[in-house]
């Protein structure tokens, strides 16, 4: 997991650019990740999934990869939107334990 | 789908009191429960989750305790509060998605200051 005791880094992109937000996890042996987005002052969503076999996974305007040789996942936003403001955390797990977070990643949406 | 009530939404406490938060869950039974914390700009830290009543294992070692007394309920106390305990405090549950994965679902979240 990451170290949960860092500020957020941020990514400032301009509106109806394509983001890319990138999460480095530590564990191999972690076999499903989630992305979530934050809202300032509400709890994580749930934005797209993606389980060790796949590579890539895609759901609305949102596209997961996975390398999980270099250990690497990224979220890919299209056309970001000022909506899309937020923090966006990676989560990886293993088995039944819990979710690792990772620290998190601000991205700003420049109208 | 599931449901989580977190209250109080907002707290301001002074360095010493007691704290506690309550969290409980609607719409499903024998749910994982887990406590993070993030503070203000940074990450979430994981405090404290449970398997089932009366079980809790505590990730971080610190002056906070959590209990779960019913099934649905998962409450985090302090005996006496400090400084470095603000932040904001998220309760989850965690299930299965359709497609066989794995979601963790997250509350309102309560807003910790203390003075």
């Amino acid at each position: 997991g990451e170290s949960v005791g860092l500020h957020l880094p941020t990514l400032s992109v301009q509106e109806g650019d394509n983001s890319i937000i990138n999460c480095a996890y530590s564990n191999s042996a972690s076999d499903y990740f989630i992305w979530y987005k934050q809202e300032s002052g509400k709890g994580p969503q749930f934005i797209i999934d993606i389980r060790s076999n796949m590579d890539k996974r895609q759901g609305q305007r949102v596209t997961v990869l996975l390398n999980k040789t270099v250990k690497h996942l990224s979220l890919q936003i299209a056309a970001t939107q000022p909506g899309d403001s937020a923090v966006y955390f990676c989560a990886e797990n293993w088995g039944n334990t819990p979710l690792v977070f990772g620290k998190g990643t601000r991205l700003s949406v420049i109208a | 789908s599931q449901t989580i009530h977190q209250w109080p939404a907002t707290l301001v406490q002074p360095v010493g009191s007691p704290l506690s938060l309550e969290c409980t869950v609607e719409g499903t039974s024998n749910p994982n429960l887990y406590w993070y914390r993030q503070a203000a700009g940074r990450g979430l830290q994981l405090l404290f989750y449970s398997v089932g009543i009366g079980q809790i294992s505590s990730e971080v070692p610190q002056n906070l305790s959590a209990s779960r007394p019913q099934d649905r309920q998962f409450i985090l106390s302090s005996k006496k509060l400090l400084l470095s305990d603000s932040g904001f405090y998220l309760c989850a549950t965690a299930g299965r998605t359709g497609t066989s994965g794995y979601e963790q679902y997250f509350g309102p979240g309560t807003r910790l200051t203390v003075t």
